[in-house]
């Protein structure tokens, strides 16, 4: 039974909002929510982890509801630098040793 | 933040022959992971290396086609085996971030078996 599900591809504009949502009914209760940026021909970088409500850095914004059954990334004006497969991933914290387990993700196309 | 360097960033290897991957980070850290991500796929976890102790490793993973060694807190080694085309992948090596659930990642070797 897959952790986290999300749609395969979305396409948006430069100066845009994208926002991905990630559906994830069986999350335990000591997992965090965690979402990666991979660029071609490179690791996946962490970008924003939230465990409810709201959570907001520098690069982007999650959204949790209250049943944490899903969870929407938002990344505010992409740009074309933005174009990246984005993973969203639940994982326990620290204690268990930061084993992450990787999804399908979702490819994230800019167009100018 | 951690930086990790690995060893080498692609190689095209003949099937039959074994392949050495080194991964160097820049500060000590007590677990490193290696994940392996096959073309246009989403990452897989390999194996979890501790030093001082064997790796463990995941189910459909084995020792034998995947040794790893970690013989200091900064660096570890990923061989893979008796190269097949279907090991043709993205090979990375990741640490433990600051965050509960960040992690960093090389850049990952690229290996093509032909």
């Amino acid at each position: 039974l897959a952790k986290t599900t999300q749609p395969i591809s979305m396409d948006s504009y430069e100066g845009q909002e994208v926002n991905i949502t990630c559906s994830h009914n069986n999350i335990a209760t000591n997992d965090y929510i965690t979402w990666y940026q991979q660029f071609p021909s490179q690791g996946p970088r962490f970008i924003i982890q939230g465990y409810k409500t709201k959570v907001t850095n520098e690069v982007a914004s999650l959204f949790i509801p209250a049943d944490r059954k899903s969870s929407t990334l938002s990344l505010p004006r992409v740009s074309l630098s933005d174009t990246a497969v984005y993973y969203c991933l639940v994982a326990p914290r620290r204690a268990a040793g930061n084993k992450l387990t990787f999804g399908g993700g979702t490819r994230v196309l800019v167009k100018p | 933040s951690a930086v990790i360097s690995q060893k080498p960033s692609r190689d095209i290897c003949q099937r039959g022959t074994s392949l050495t991957i080194q991964c160097q980070v820049d500060s000590q850290v007590t677990m490193m992971f290696w994940y392996r991500q096959q073309p246009g796929q989403s990452l897989t976890l390999i194996a979890t290396a501790n030093q001082g102790s064997e790796a463990t490793y995941e189910s459909g993973f084995v020792i034998d086609k995947f040794p790893i060694s970690r013989p200091n807190l900064t660096f570890s080694t990923l061989t893979v085996s008796n190269m097949s085309p279907e090991d043709s992948s993205i090979y990375l090596c990741s640490v433990e971030g600051q965050v509960d659930t960040e992690a960093f990642f090389g850049q990952g070797t690229r290996l093509t078996v032909v």
